[in-house]
Order: structure tokens, then sequence, then C-alpha cells
């Protein structure tokens, strides 16, 4: 049974980078099938997707996130990571990881999630 | 940038009864979406995608139907464990711009 699971700091200065990695187990991240990525959620508001990532790393990001996101994967260890820059309060919210499956070429949608973690921005 | 609008925000429904839940997109989305259940505490968990196929495990209780601009999430007769938050989603752009409605939030009348 595939699962996936977020890890990092749960509390981020003002201005730096929030860093987290999903580790997936119960399957390969190297499966030509699916794309892996992340979406967030603010605190009481609703599901922000950030951006998402192939195998081969080949990335797409929300557009308004793009400046400061980076999504790399290691093959190496079936994970999978977030890094977003210059952080403010506005960043703070929980965190997901998703596996996304397809219903055709171009149509992804997210099948798998992780638990979800928790990121604070605060000094 | 594609908007999703769900309606109602809040809807009131008894145990037993169909809730019909609506969202709407700001342009045509063909039937690339999906509906997902959210309970307080808990990740997303997807329960219809291709605007109509339920996913694993999901009972038949849940049906979504609709294309184009318009889509329905029917639930016919609802059980204790239905009562969430529910949100859909746009699959329709490449490269992908995912964008989620607001939510709706079913509780119990």
């Amino acid at each position: 049974q595939l699962q996936l699971q977020e890890s990092g700091p749960g509390l981020v200065k003002p201005s730096e980078t929030l860093s987290l990695t999903c580790t997936v187990s119960g399957g390969s991240i190297s499966s030509s099938s699916y794309y892996w990525g992340w979406i967030r959620q603010p605190p009481g508001k609703g599901l922000e997707w950030i951006g998402s990532i192939y195998y081969s790393g080949s990335t797409y990001y929300n557009p308004s996130l793009k400046s400061r996101v980076t999504i790399s994967v290691d093959t190496s260890k079936n994970q999978f990571s977030l890094k977003l820059s210059s952080v403010t309060a506005a960043d703070t919210a929980v965190y997901y990881c998703a596996r996304y499956d397809s219903s055709g070429p171009y149509y992804y949608y997210m099948d798998v999630w992780g638990k979800g973690t928790t990121v604070t921005v605060s000094s | 940038e594609i908007v999703m609008t769900q309606s109602p925000a809040t809807l009131s429904v008894s145990p037993g009864e169909r809730a019909t839940l609506s969202c709407r997109a700001s342009q045509s989305v063909s039937s690339n979406l999906a509906w997902y259940q959210q309970k307080p505490g808990q990740a997303p968990r997807l329960l219809i995608y291709g605007a109509s196929t339920r996913a694993t495990g999901i009972p038949a209780r849940f049906s979504g139907s609709g294309s184009g601009t318009e889509f329905t999430l029917t639930i016919s007769s609802l059980q204790s464990e239905d009562f969430a938050v529910y949100y859909c989603q746009q699959y329709n752009n490449w490269p992908p711009v995912y964008t989620f409605g607001q939510g709706t939030k079913l509780e119990i009348k």
C-alpha cells in the first residue's frame, strides 16, 4: 500500500527558507505513470496547489509561488522535496505531499496524500 | 487561471437524506474535475475523478456528474461519516495550474 510521509521543521523564521521532504513507501517514485507534488492549506482555509515533479526532474509550479519555489526529486531515496524561500506569516499552513495519477495524457489528479505537516512562520 | 466556485458554502442535511453539492468553473474544464473529502485534522481523500468515476474504495452512494463548467457531487443517503468539507478541483490545463474550489461544509441538520 502506497504511503507518503512529510517531514521537516515545524517552525521557520520570516525571510528564511522552508524545506520539507516527502518519503514514498510501498511504491517507486520512478514509475513513469505518476507525478508527485505539494499542496498547502492555511489555517481554516482552502487548498492551494504549490507544484509538481516527474521522476525525471521535470517541474511545474503555481505561477503565484513560482519565484520562490523549488521542487526536487531523489530517486535513490524514493523522496521528493520542497523549498520555499523568503517565507512570511502568509506561508503558515499544513503542507501535504501527494501522488498524481492520470486519466489520460496531461490530466493528473491527486489520488494519494500524505497526512500533512504543519509549518508555522514566526520569529 | 481557472476559478472554481462551490455552492453552497455550508449545507445542512439530515442523516439518510440526499446531499447535492455544486461546483462551477470559470471556463470549460471538460471532464477533468475531481472531488475530495476532508475531515477535521485529516488530509483530503479523493472521491471522484474524471467528473464521474469513483476512486478505489469509495462507496456507491457518492456520485459525480457534469462536464464543461457545471458539476455536481451527490451523496444519495448521508451516513454520519460523510459530514465533512468537500472540495472540487480542476486539472484541465497543460502545463498544469491546478485550482480548487473554496469548499462546501456538509453539516448535520
